[in-house]
């Protein structure tokens, strides 16, 4: 079953805007990484919060946590035209990742 | 090598025919995992190994059978497939959280 939801599902925006994703869960988790996935290949790590982080930041990601409402966000800032994919959070619980459905992003040049 | 390699890349199949989707990595990782992912949708965890036994098996049917020769390889046997079972398949290894993953198999089943 299902664990996470991604909203949007599909969101399009101008390059150099920022694009945020949200991502909401329902059990306990021990991470809760992010992911992007370039049409029909491998998906790639972006980054990974821990369940008792609140906040985090690699380049122009930035990811949030909030373990009361089971909700992470993910903020990509100044957009480029390369960071058009679909994006997927994944809950961590012993070795059992499940994916959200993901948000398709998609920059405007 | 801080890759995972599948082969094939692209898989066509007749429902009777068996074939095996194969995974490689050599950055020494403790678990491997099997993804099965439709189109604009998630990948669906199928099966994870830790330390070549299997530790997960996500209710996936018997015409789809895992193997771990050893640490660096992980297989996938398919048997019987139904037309269902067109999809991409992908294959991850992770030491901690962190997953990387193969480019994956598309597999066509006719």
């Amino acid at each position: 079953s299902q664990q996470g939801e991604e909203d949007p599902q599909a969101l399009s925006i101008q390059e150099g805007e920022n694009a945020t994703m949200n991502c909401s869960y329902k059990t306990s988790i021990n991470n809760l990484q992010w992911y992007r996935q370039n049409s029909g290949r491998g998906l790639v790590h972006l980054i990974l919060i821990r369940s008792n982080e609140r906040e985090k930041h690699s380049g122009r990601l930035r990811v949030t946590l909030d373990t009361s409402k089971k909700s992470s966000s993910l903020l990509i800032t100044a957009s480029r035209a390369a960071d058009t994919a679909s994006y997927f959070c994944a809950t961590d619980l012993d070795d059992k990742i499940i994916f959200g459905k993901g948000t398709r992003l998609h920059i405007l040049p | 090598d801080t890759e995972v390699t599948q082969t094939p890349k692209h898989l066509v199949m007749g429902m009777t025919n068996k074939k095996s989707l194969k995974c490689e990595q050599h950055m020494g990782h403790r678990a491997m995992y099997w993804y099965k992912q439709k189109a604009k949708k998630p990948p669906e965890l199928m099966f994870v190994y830790s330390y070549e036994k299997l530790s997960i098996n996500e209710s996936v049917p018997s015409r789809f059978s895992p193997e771990c020769p050893n640490s660096s390889l992980l297989n996938l046997h398919l048997h019987a497939l139904q037309p269902e079972d067109s999809a991409l398949y992908l294959c991850a290894s992770s030491q901690l959280s962190e997953q990387f993953f193969g480019p994956g198999t598309r597999l066509t089943v006719l």
